[in-house]
């Protein structure tokens, strides 16, 4: 069964980097016709797309926050990483990560990150 | 950008009844389109993908439909383990994907 992870620091201070980490067990990040995104979820909003990595390596982008955000992968490590440069209050939000093609079919169970000085 | 607009945005109904929530794309997306269900607290759960079709091991009391840009999702015989929030989800530019602002739905 697949499962996925998220690991990272729960609190970063506003104008740094947010870093994130997905783990996946139970698979290979390597398999074809899979990407591998990051979604993320102010409390008591909605779901927002952050974006995502094929396993060719190749990177797709929510226009809104392309400038801030770096995703990649360690195929060695089967894992892959999420950086959200210049952060604000307004990024503070659960953030997942998911294995997906057209639906987002396996998911981490999320980890909150808070912006806060 | 495609644009989802999903209604209502919160829903209260009795156990049994039989529950519809809709979602507007702002062009047409063909049958590009999923519904999940999330529990407070939880991930999210696929629950129907390309529009109408039922991931494995999912009641068949959920159903969806719709193509173009307008789109449902039916609960047939509302349970309680239902309460949760829904949300539509577009794909008709891979790998770009939107949301729905959701649906809370709730028991009377």
């Amino acid at each position: 069964q697949l499962q996925l992870q998220e690991s990272g620091p729960g609190l970063v201070k506003p104008s740094e980097t947010l870093s994130l980490t997905c783990t996946v067990s139970g698979g290979s990040i390597s398999s074809s016709s899979y990407y591998w995104g990051w979604i993320r979820q102010p409390p008591g909003k909605g779901l927002e797309w952050i974006g995502s990595i094929y396993y060719s390596g190749s990177t797709y982008y929510n226009p809104s926050l392309k400038s801030r955000v770096t995703i990649s992968v360690d195929t060695s490590k089967n894992q892959f990483s999420l950086k959200l440069s210049s952060v604000t209050a307004a990024d503070t939000a659960v953030y997942y990560c998911a294995r997906h093609f057209r639906g987002f079919s396996y998911w981490g169970q999320g980890t909150l990150v808070t912006v806060s000085s | 950008d495609i644009q989802m607009t999903q209604s209502p945005s919160s829903l209260s109904a009795s156990v049994g009844d039989r529950v519809t929530i809709t979602c507007q794309a702002s062009q047409d997306i063909s049958n590009y389109l999923n519904w999940y269900q999330q529990k407070p607290g939880k991930a999210p759960k696929l629950l129907i993908y390309d529009a109408s079709n039922l991931e494995t091991g999912v009641p068949s009391r959920f159903s969806g439909s719709g193509s173009g840009t307008d789109f449902t999702f039916t609960i047939s015989s509302l349970q309680p383990e239902d309460i949760a929030t829904y949300y539509c989800q577009q794909y008709d530019n891979l790998p770009l994907y939107t949301f729905g602002q959701g649906t809370k739905l709730e028991i009377k």
